[in-house]
C-alpha cells in the first residue's frame, strides 16, 4: 500500500497569516495515464470531510482561492495564503493512483 | 443541490453485522461512483471499498475482504454497505462520498456519517 505521511501534525496559525501542508507519498503518485492523483480534503470539527483540491491543484467548485495545491511525484503541498476562521480544522491528503486508496494522517490547522 | 443522507447510529454486538444506506439526490445516482470510508473516533480517514451503481460492479480493500459487501438499488438511489462479523476495532464513524466515475479519487460529496458502535 502508498503510505501518504503529513506534515506537520498541528500547525497553529495566526489569523491572516499563511498555513503550508506537507503531504509526502512512499512511491510516485502518477498513474499510468500520466495523471497524477492526489486530493486535499477539509475536515471541520464534527463535520464530514470536504474536498478542497483534486488532482494536485486543481481547485474544487465553491473552494475560495485562498487554497491552493502544489507538487509532483511524491512531494505535495497545501498552502492556505490567509487563514480565516472558518479554516480551523484537519487537513488531509488522499491518493487514488493505486488501490487502495490511502490517506495521509491529517494536519490540525488551529488559530493560536 | 447534491446530498447523500445515510441512515441512523447502529449498536451492534460483537459478530454481528450492520448495513448502512446511503440516499443520494440531486444528481444521476448510476453516473457517479459510491465509495465508502470510515473513521474511528478522534482517529484518521480510512478507504474501504468504490461501487459503480449502473453496473453494480465493486472494488473493496484487502483489509475488508470476504466482510464487506456494497450494493445498490437504482429504484430508490440507495447504496448499502454490509460489513460482517464486526469485532471492536470497527467501531468508527462510516460515510459514503460521491464520485465522478474517472476514478480520480476527487470525492466531490459526502454523506453525514453513520456510527456504528461494537460492544458488548
Amino acid at each position: 500500500d502508498i503510505v501518504m505521511t503529513q506534515t506537520p501534525l498541528s500547525s497553529p496559525v495566526t489569523l491572516g497569516q499563511p498555513a503550508s501542508i506537507s503531504c509526502r507519498s512512499s512511491q510516485s503518485l502518477v498513474h499510468s495515464d500520466g495523471n497524477t492523483y492526489l486530493s486535499w480534503l477539509q475536515q471541520r470539527p464534527g463535520q464530514p470531510p470536504r474536498l478542497l483540491i483534486k488532482k494536485i491543484s486543481d481547485r474544487f467548485s465553491g473552494v475560495p482561492d485562498r487554497f491552493s495545491g502544489s507538487g509532483a511525484g511524491t512531494d505535495f503541498t497545501l498552502k492556505i495564503s490567509r487563514v480565516e476562521a472558518e479554516d480551523v480544522g484537519v487537513y488531509y491528503c488522499m491518493q487514488a493512483t493505486q488501490f487502495p486508496l490511502t490517506f495521509g494522517g491529517g494536519t490540525k490547522v488551529e488559530i493560536k | 443541490q447534491v446530498q447523500l443522507v445515510q441512515s441512523g447510529a447502529e449498536v451492534k454486538k460483537p459478530g454481528a453485522s450492520v448495513k448502512v444506506s446511503c440516499k443520494a439526490s440531486g444528481y444521476t445516482f448510476t453516473s457517479y461512483d459510491i465509495n465508502w470510508v470510515r473513521q474511528a473516533t478522534g482517529q484518521g480517514l480510512e478507504w474501504m471499498g468504490w461501487m459503480n451503481p449502473n453496473s453494480g460492479n465493486t472494488g473493496y480493500a484487502q483489509k475488508f475482504q470476504g466482510r464487506v459487501t456494497m450494493t445498490r438499488n437504482t429504484s430508490i438511489r440507495t447504496a448499502y454497505m454490509e460489513l460482517n462479523s464486526l469485532r471492536s476495532e470497527d467501531t468508527a464513524v462510516y460515510y459514503c462520498a460521491r464520485e465522478p466515475p474517472d476514478g480520480s479519487g476527487s470525492f466531490y460529496n459526502w454523506g453525514q456519517g453513520t456510527l456504528v458502535t461494537v460492544s458488548s
